[in-house]
């Protein structure tokens, strides 16, 4: 099983600034099978990005995915007050799926 | 538009089996790379990928909860069906059903439900 470990575990940044969330695996992975997801308390999360670098339908060119093999990451290029949430990376692969732990943006 | 909602039983005791259904509309599951996902998460926890059935009947599951899984769908009722053996406490969670469309490549689980939560308790 793939294990998913994000980092860090919890980000404090002001809005405006930058966020760079990353998530490693513990074996290379087919970068056509890594997704993001953004989830805001009390909600079901929301899909942000697939096969590692398309943005959902809908979701701002400020969310940006990129990586390959065991690395990836999430950049949000200007935070917004609606970005502070929990954000998860995913894998779907060897026919099976896992998440890693989430990495919560909150507000400095 | 595309939506989905999870019922079942909100309690159930330990060692019982829980079956969740995932009621769907706006997509059909006998579509060539139209799938459904099950996602769990515990109270203040990650979230856990349990299962995906897809639109060949193929399904895959969880390796550390794959022996008590079992996902099945019903074409016609635009169901889909989790059951889970032997609950325990620590299987306390919102399970959510989620659209997910797998082909060559995996595109996410892109339309989720509201979830339905199970507490397991005596």
């Amino acid at each position: 099983e793939v294990v998913l470990t994000q980092s860090p575990g919890t980000l404090s940044l002001s809005p405006g600034e930058r966020a760079t969330l990353s998530c490693r695996a513990s074996q290379s992975l087919d970068n056509g099978f890594v997704a993001w997801y953004q989830q805001q308390p009390g909600q079901a999360p929301r899909l942000l990005i697939y096969r590692a670098l398309h943005r959902a339908t809908g979701i701002p060119d400020r969310f940006v995915g990129s990586g390959s093999e065991t690395d990836f990451t999430l950049t949000i290029s200007r935070l917004e007050p609606e970005d502070f949430a929990l954000y998860y990376c995913q894998q779907f692969g060897n026919s099976t799926g896992t998440f890693g732990q989430g990495t919560k943006v909150e507000v400095k | 538009q595309v939506t989905l909602r999870e019922s079942g039983p909100a309690l159930v005791k330990p060692t019982e089996t829980v079956t969740l259904t995932c009621t769907f509309s706006g997509f059909s599951l006998s579509s060539s790379g139209m799938c459904v996902s099950w996602v769990r998460q515990p109270p203040g926890k990650a979230l856990e990928w349990l299962a995906l059935i897809d639109w060949d009947d193929e399904r895959f599951y969880s390796t550390s909860l794959r022996t008590r899984l079992t996902v099945s769908k019903d074409t016609s009722k635009n169901q889909v069906v989790l059951t889970m053996t032997n609950m325990g406490p620590v299987d306390t969670a919102t399970y959510y059903c989620a659209r997910t469309l797998v082909t060559q490549y995996y595109y996410g689980m892109d339309v989720w439900g509201q979830g339905t939560t199970v507490t397991v308790s005596s």
